[in-house]
């Protein structure tokens, strides 16, 4: 399987600044016959299920805020918001579908300083 | 608008068999590519993949559950039931369906999701 690893575990950002999410996966999931690499994000809030954020590393889903924004390639791949709102507070996961078994990281929870 | 349910017993003993199903709407499980999966998340910890079925009636298991998971469709009906055998109570967790797009990929992102079930495993 292939293992991905979020950091941090948590972070705490004041209102308006910038918040960064990091996922690293065990091998590439960069799929070279089309240039694109198999990783998407999602937001959980309490008591909600997952929503997707960011599919094919950083292509946003439709209406999703501009704040939220993904990059990264192969192996090394980051989740910024830009200006953190309060509606942002919750549990971000990446997950790789390059191969099967889909995987997910361990989460990143998000707080307001 | 494409909404999913998932709908089976809060409360199994150990030992027994879950079964759970899946009620969707806004889509038709009959095209290849889509899917619905299955997902479930202990409390406090990270989500983790179950299964998934596609309309073409394929199906893919975690290789880690493989042996405990059945995955079936009702196209009639618009459901997914997934069974699970000899429940353990490290099976407890919020139980999760989703939908699977149609993409270039076979296996892609889910989006969305059921509210989900909470099912303890306790004598």
């Amino acid at each position: 399987d292939i293992v991905m690893t979020q950091s941090p575990d948590s972070l705490a950002v004041s209102l308006g600044e910038r918040a960064t999410i990091n996922c690293k996966s065990s091998q590439s999931i960069l799929y070279s016959s089309n240039n694109k690499n198999y990783l998407a994000w999602y937001q959980q809030k309490p008591g909600q299920p997952p929503k997707v954020l960011v599919y094919w590393a950083s292509t946003r889903e439709s209406g999703v805020p501009d704040r939220f924004s993904g990059s990264g390639s192969g192996t090394d791949f980051t989740l910024t918001i830009s200006s953190l709102q309060a509606e942002d507070v919750g549990l971000y996961y990446c997950q790789q579908y390059f191969a099967t078994p889909p995987t997910f990281g361990q989460g990143t929870k998000v707080e307001i300083k | 608008q494409i909404t999913l349910r998932e709908s089976g017993p809060t409360l199994v003993r150990p030992t027994q068999t879950l079964t759970l199903t899946c009620t969707f709407s806004g889509f038709a499980l009959t095209t290849t590519g889509v899917g619905v999966g299955w997902f479930r998340q202990p409390p406090g910890k990270a989500l983790e993949w179950l299964a998934i079925v596609y309309g073409n009636d394929d199906k893919r298991y975690s290789p880690s559950l493989k042996n405990r998971l059945t995955i079936a469709r009702d196209t009639s009906r618009n459901q997914v039931v997934l069974t699970m055998t000899s429940m353990d109570p490290v099976d407890t967790g919020t139980y999760y369906c989703a939908h699977h797009p149609i993409t270039v990929a076979y296996m892609n992102w889910f989006d969305p999701w059921g509210q989900g079930i909470l099912v303890t495993v306790s004598s």
